[in-house]
């Protein structure tokens, strides 16, 4: 069964400093793809990044970015240049075999210090 | 914004009760899923349904119930509510992208069982 583990309950970045939330998993498929999802106050959950298993290159968006180590099975996103925008719950999430439902960890909460 | 649309957006009501939650995906997409979110079992997976048909279920009580209409909007249906019921409840549809679905969240609907 895919499992998704998330072992940093909270985390704090200084405004404009760089932070890394940790993400490991656990499946069985071969070709997959994994996803971060943000969730601000609003509780609205956002999709960040995403990543194809099968591509070495790291997925970027902007002052987004991933590093993807399949073989450790580890996927963390790196969060340049802070904002106090970015304080949210950050969830890794990795879809669950034919169904594509997503099987989400128990998220980070990122504080952003001005 | 998303593109999705869930409607309402907050719900307070008794136990016992019944209440339907509405969810509109993206113009295109035919796959719908709902998720429960709530502060002891975090994000979990309910049931998916593609083009009018249920695709999958998760963890669904018997008491809930959901179907997707002609029109691609979703419905989920609680009843028989029990104070546990209270939490945050998501649609999220999808586009198919490569081997898995990339799916965008609704702003969810909140709903307290008092």
């Amino acid at each position: 069964a895919q499992t998704v583990t998330q072992s940093q309950p909270e985390m704090s970045v200084q405004e404009a400093e760089t932070v890394t939330l940790s993400c490991t998993y656990d499946t069985s498929e071969s070709d997959y793809y994994l996803f971060w999802y943000k969730q601000p106050p609003s509780r609205q959950m956002i999709l960040v990044i995403r990543q194809e298993a099968y591509k070495q290159q790291n997925a970027t968006e902007n002052r987004f970015s991933v590093n993807f180590q399949k073989a450790a099975k580890s996927f963390s996103l790196k969060i340049s240049d802070s904002q106090l925008g970015d304080a949210a719950m950050y969830f890794c999430a990795l879809p669950g075999g034919a169904t594509n439902k997503l099987i989400f960890g128990t998220g980070t909460l990122l504080a952003v210090q001005p | 914004d998303s593109g999705v649309t869930q409607t309402p957006k907050h719900l307070i009501t008794a136990t016992g009760q019944r209440v339907t939650l509405r969810c509109s995906p993206r113009s295109g997409d035919l796959s719908v899923y709902w998720y429960q979110q709530s502060l002891d079992q975090g994000l979990q997976f309910l049931i998916q349904y593609y083009n009018g048909e249920e695709r999958a279920k998760g963890n669904i009580l018997e008491r809930f119930s959901a179907q997707q209409f002609p029109d691609l909007h979703s419905e989920l249906n609680l009843s028989s509510l029990e104070l546990g019921d209270s939490a945050l409840y998501f649609c999220a549809s999808s586009v198919p992208q490569g081997s898995t679905d990339t799916q965008y969240f609704g702003p969810g609907t909140r709903l307290t069982v008092l």
